[in-house]
């Protein structure tokens, strides 16, 4: 299995501002995905965080919007900025373990941030 | 249409009761299934994989057809404790490996 931590855990903010979001990971992986989960919804990947090089989004997310920063193989952030009400979601950090077709997926807690 | 698709939600059974989840997937490349669960308010976790000769934990019970690419979950007995919303979902590695989540669908247990 995998531990994962996030912070903060929950957040309240104004249009225009950013937040970062922080995951720490109990043992070192090559990758580290972040996630969306809008309210009612299902999970969307943002992108994968690689370390030693650029993240890799997914259609419709830029980096401009999403930074991620991956300084080593246990930590990454995500930065969500500029925000509106519409980035009002929970946040996850994930991470895979096993082969691709016995892989398990381990989440973060999330985190919860609402948009003003 | 959504490459992995569930029943729509909520579903609302009695305690000991047995309840039934579909989910269908698209893309015939689709190698690997799961079934998570999540908890309001938290992340999911794995409840089972899924394999071509069918599984079973205890009262969940996972089977696939890959013919129909089709997925399910039986709980038999229901427990409040199940109360949840289930996901089904497929992995696949065609243009990189990915993970495609179902929308879930959400299951009360009334006692």
């Amino acid at each position: 299995s995998a531990v994962i931590s996030q912070k903060p855990s929950r957040d309240i903010c104004q249009r225009g501002t950013s937040l970062t979001i922080q995951c720490q990971v109990d043992s070192q992986v090559t990758m580290m995905f972040w996630y969306r989960q809008q309210p009612g919804q299902s999970l969307t990947l943002i992108a994968t965080a690689n370390q030693g090089s650029e993240a890799t989004y997914e259609s419709g997310f830029v980096i401009d919007k999403f930074p991620i920063s991956r300084p080593n193989l246990t930590f990454s952030t995500l930065t969500v900025s500029n925000m509106s009400p519409e980035d009002s979601s929970i946040y996850l950090c994930s991470v895979r373990r096993g082969t691709e077709v016995a892989v398990e997926q381990f989440f973060g807690p999330g985190t919860r941030l609402t948009v003003l | 249409r959504k490459e992995v698709e569930q029943d729509p939600g909520p579903f609302n059974v009695p305690e000991g009761a047995t309840v039934a989840f579909n989910c269908t997937y698209s893309n015939s490349a689709s190698q690997s299934f799961f079934w998570y669960r999540q908890d309001c308010r938290k992340e999911p976790k794995l409840l089972m994989s899924v394999y071509s000769s069918g599984n079973e934990d205890g009262r969940f019970t996972a089977q696939l057809n890959r013919a129909s690419q089709y997925i399910s979950l039986l709980i038999r007995d229901s427990k409040l404790s199940d109360s949840a919303t289930y996901l089904c979902v497929v992995t696949r590695n065609t243009g990189g490996f990915k993970t495609i989540f179902g929308a879930g669908t959400r299951l009360f247990v009334k006692a």
